[in-house]
């Protein structure tokens, strides 16, 4: 079965602080998105990546093969960050379809 | 220029009605995507269509739900006989290509409550 795994449930954080967000996914995943859910429930694609390191402003986003294994990083948090973070995996082999973690909701307080 | 556009915004229907919900990808997309979110649960896949096409439906709930897409721009997702578990907001989404691998730029979600 291909699953999607994050952590944590909830994170709170002061402004300007350093903020990860995990991601474990199983086998059977080929890739995996970052999506971005605002609290008035829009949701942006920020990364896809299958190996490696993306950068986008402050947010980078890692992941491990091997170990089967994302991260998102946000550097010098803002409240504006404040929102739910949702992984995704990309599965692989027959149908194409997208396996979603259940998010991770970030509060940054200024 | 526009993005993906949902409509209605908001439907409330009692059990047992069909709803339509319709979605307007960015023009000249191929890939539309649709997704359910249930209060408290995650994101969940639906159904794409390439162009007009559905290559995989095995991801919709049951029978009760179908969905279309002509012309190569609005997608429409039917849910027949309503259940109160059909309660969540439909989200849609297109991509340029249609590759599970490139952005996805969302509309602003159909919320449905059937009472």
């Amino acid at each position: 079965k291909n699953e999607v795994e994050q952590s944590p449930q909830n994170l709170t954080a002061q402004e300007g602080e350093f903020i990860t967000i995990n991601c474990s996914y199983s086998v059977g995943i080929s890739a995996l998105h970052w999506l971005q859910q605002h609290p008035g429930g829009g949701i942006v694609s920020l990364f896809m990546l299958s190996s490696g390191k993306k950068k986008h402003g402050r947010l980078i986003a890692t992941i491990n093969i091997q170990e089967k294994h994302s991260s998102l990083h946000i550097t010098a948090s803002h409240p504006r960050d404040s929102a739910v973070y949702i992984c995704a995996g990309l599965t692989q082999g027959g149908s194409e379809k997208l396996v979603f973690g259940k998010g991770t909701k970030l509060t940054v307080n200024p | 220029g526009a993005g993906v556009s949902q409509s209605p915004s908001n439907k409330v229907t009692e059990k047992g009605k069909d709803v339509e919900l319709r979605c307007d990808p960015i023009s000249g997309h191929t890939a539309l995507y649709w997704y359910r979110q249930s209060l408290g649960q995650g994101l969940e896949f639906l159904i794409y269509f390439q162009g007009n096409s559905a290559p995989d439906k095995s991801g919709l709930p049951s029978d009760r739900f179908s969905a279309e897409r002509t012309g190569g721009s609005v997608s429409t997702l039917t849910i027949q006989r309503t259940q109160q578990e059909d309660s969540a907001v439909y989200l849609c989404a297109s991509s340029s290509q249609g590759l599970f691998w490139e952005t996805q730029y969302f509309g602003p979600g159909t919320r449905l409550l059937v009472l």
